[in-house]
């Protein structure tokens, strides 16, 4: 049970480029989330899902995609990046959306030059 | 709209004395409460969690943490700290119970001296 994971673990891009953010689940979880983390600001939410097929913004999702074709997976899209991306990115997954508990994987330290 | 205020961006304790670090909320129903800790590097790992029922909570590595509704507030308190326990800490509530999501505090960094 390897739990939430994230790949990679660092990315550089230029501004303008775009990439994907993989994250997996294999705890069967029907919720899963986006969420960045910035210096002072805490965790802020991008995106989230209920499960596969739907999904829904966060707090701040603008120059982000996602999409839920599997209950394992949620990628995240980064359609042109840009400076202010620069963050910390943590996928999270719970049982369902009334447990709340969220299990968290290692993050992604993604730089935009 | 929900939100979560942790008063102390940095906390500097001994090794060997006790601990408190603050949580104040604002939320308009029954609040779901966490305490999620991150070390150097490392993603989020749960404390604990305040769903119901009794309103101190106990959690993993010797955490504690107390529900007081008058006072919008869920405090994480530890008797005696270890150079270990030395992380970021953040508090979050549930936002909405439909949808699953939280919002977090601006977190605490824990400072341990020798």
């Amino acid at each position: 049970n390897a739990g939430v994971t994230q790949t990679p673990k660092f990315q550089v891009l230029k501004t303008g480029q775009s990439m994907t953010l993989q994250c997996a689940q294999d705890m069967n979880h029907e919720y899963m989330s986006w969420y960045r983390q910035d210096p002072g600001m805490g965790l802020r939410l991008i995106h989230y899902s209920v499960g596969a097929g739907i999904t829904d913004q966060g707090e701040v999702p603008n120059g982000y995609n996602v999409s839920r074709s599997t209950t394992e997976d949620f990628p995240l899209r980064l359609l042109s990046a840009a400076p202010s991306q620069t963050s910390v990115y943590f996928c999270a997954s719970s049982y369902d959306r009334g447990a709340h508990e969220q299990y968290f994987g290692p993050g992604t330290r993604l730089t935009v030059t | 709209a929900q939100s979560v205020t942790q008063p102390d961006i940095h906390i500097t304790v001994s090794e060997g004395a006790s601990l408190e670090l603050r949580c104040n909320y604002s939320y308009g129903a029954t609040p779901y409460l966490f305490w999620y800790v991150q070390s150097p590097g490392q993603g989020l790992q749960l404390l604990l969690k305040y769903f119901s029922g009794d309103t101190l909570v106990q959690g993993i590595k010797g955490f504690e943490a107390e529900f007081k509704r008058s006072q919008s507030s869920f405090n994480l308190r530890k008797p005696s700290v270890h150079w270990s326990d030395a992380a970021e800490y953040f508090c979050a509530v549930g936002a909405q119970s439909n949808t699953g999501k939280l919002i977090f505090g601006q977190g605490t960094t824990l400072q341990v001296k020798p």
